[in-house]
């Protein structure tokens, strides 16, 4: 099956710990992109990639890392959590650029205490 | 700066009657938009698809609406069904930038049996 897989569905941690995010998609996507989801915001993107070892910022890219070492994986990394980063994360994954049908994953739920 | 917008949160309709949902755009650069919808605990999947080229799209129940002098971009469901019910959002991109995909804040659909 198609899917966009992000680990772990939740997660509570205290500030300043360490923290990853997993993404991985089986579709062969070249594009993929991290979004966080707020109450009256929407979906906000933090970074993106358009291949392998190419990421960029999105724009609320403050606070987060990635890294794109394989086609199928784009993990989150949060070096230094903050009460701020609290949120609904998302992973998504496309064919090409330019928006087609965007597969998410079925989201992080980050609470930082 | 909001470049899209959904102005309604919420939107109440009875089983079989037509939704409406609407979206507002300020970047004139945007020429391809989206609309994705999201049920509880899980990713947004994409619904349809409508290129600045068109100004109507149809699929099944669905049909996009789009008036590019109006910046305005509708979403028409009819008939309206109980499985409808969810979060709506909107989307654009502008293929030839960064290619991203911005989100509209949602509006959140309840279709009454």
């Amino acid at each position: 099956e198609a899917q966009v897989t992000q680990n772990p569905r939740y997660l509570i941690t205290v500030t300043g710990k360490k923290l990853t995010v997993t993404c991985s998609q089986n579709m062969n996507h070249e594009y993929m992109s991290w979004y966080r989801q707020d109450p009256g915001l929407g979906l906000r993107q933090i970074y993106y990639s358009m291949n392998v070892e190419v990421t960029d910022k999105g724009d609320v890219p403050e606070g987060y890392k990635v890294s794109r070492k394989e086609k199928r994986n784009f993990p989150l990394i949060l070096e230094s959590p903050s009460p701020n980063q609290t949120s609904l994360y998302f992973c998504a994954s496309s064919l090409s650029t330019g928006g087609y049908g965007y597969t998410f994953g079925s989201g992080t739920r980050l609470t930082v205490v | 700066d909001q470049q899209v917008k959904q102005n309604s949160p919420s939107l109440s309709v009875q089983e079989g009657r037509i939704s409406i949902l609407n979206c507002d755009y300020t970047n004139s650069m945007f020429d391809y938009f989206l609309w994705y919808k999201k049920y509880p605990a899980e990713g947004p999947t994409f619904l349809i698809s409508i290129s600045s080229i068109k100004d109507k799209n149809e699929d099944g129940r669905f049909t996009v609406f789009l008036n590019k002098s109006a910046k305005h971009l509708s979403l028409h469901i009819v008939p309206s069904q109980p499985g409808d019910s969810a979060v709506y959002f909107c989307a654009a991109s502008a293929r030839f930038g960064n290619e991203k995909l911005t989100f509209g804040t949602g509006t959140r659909l309840t279709i009454i049996p």
